[in-house]
């Protein structure tokens, strides 16, 4: 069965710095990949994916994340971070059959 | 156009109760997926449903069951509710179809909080 980890449960940046947020998966022979925000009370909101070609992926509001196979990772990234960024990020991998194995998320949180 | 939609988007049960929570897929999409999310961690793939069949079951025991109506919308049934059953409940919609793996793409609803006390 396929999984991911989420490296950092909790990441705290000032406004306008950049952020990494780590995710890694297990190998597979196939893998899709996806990043998903969850603002307060809300549902989940996908960001990206990644299923094939160019190893890096750019998504909504100013994100994006490099596959990177050898190191079995899937980082998520932004050059400058707004207090609206202030979310919970869950790293997915897709199993089969509508089936979306997530990671326990990491918190982000914004600074002035 | 309407995105994925969730009734109720709250409530509150005490132990051994039973609870209904509905979900409307977005307009043309035929796979509903019902996804259980404990304070502090990511969503748990409880069950998948296209074109009216379940395709897929997450490790749930029996008292978790699901169903899918002829408009595509869905049910999720849960029997004798334990206070480890509080959680946000997450539906999520897709075009569905075999061929597509992982192109398609799952949109979530608000979700349902249930409390159990």
């Amino acid at each position: 069965a396929q999984s991911v980890t989420q490296l950092d449960s909790q990441v705290p940046v000032f406004e306008e710095a950049p952020v990494e947020l780590r995710c890694n998966y297990s190998s597979s022979v196939s893998v899709y990949l996806f990043w998903y925000v969850q603002y307060p009370n809300q549902g989940l909101q996908l960001l990206l994916k990644y299923l094939s070609g160019s190893t890096l992926v750019k998504g909504i509001n100013g994100f994006e994340a490099e596959f990177n196979k050898s190191q079995t990772s899937f980082h998520l990234r932004k050059p400058s971070v707004h207090i609206s960024d202030t979310a919970e990020y869950f790293c997915a991998v897709y199993q089969g059959a509508q089936k979306l194995v997530f990671g326990q998320g990491t918190r982000l949180t914004i600074n002035p | 156009d309407a995105g994925v939609t969730q009734s109720p988007t709250h409530l509150i049960k005490t132990r051994g109760q039973h609870v209904t929570l509905r979900c409307s897929p977005i307009s043309g999409h035929k796979s509903v997926s019902w996804y259980q999310q404990v304070l502090g961690q990511g969503p748990q793939f409880i069950f998948q449903y296209y074109e009216k069949e379940e395709r897929g079951r997450g490790n749930f025991p029996d008292r978790f069951s699901a169903r899918q109506f002829p408009n595509y919308s869905s049910e999720l049934n849960v029997n004798a509710l334990l206070l480890g059953d509080s959680a946000l409940y997450l539906c999520a919609s897709s075009l569905g179809g075999r061929t597509l793996r992982g192109r398609n793409e799952q949109f979530f609803g608000p979700g349902t909080r249930l409390t159990v006390l």
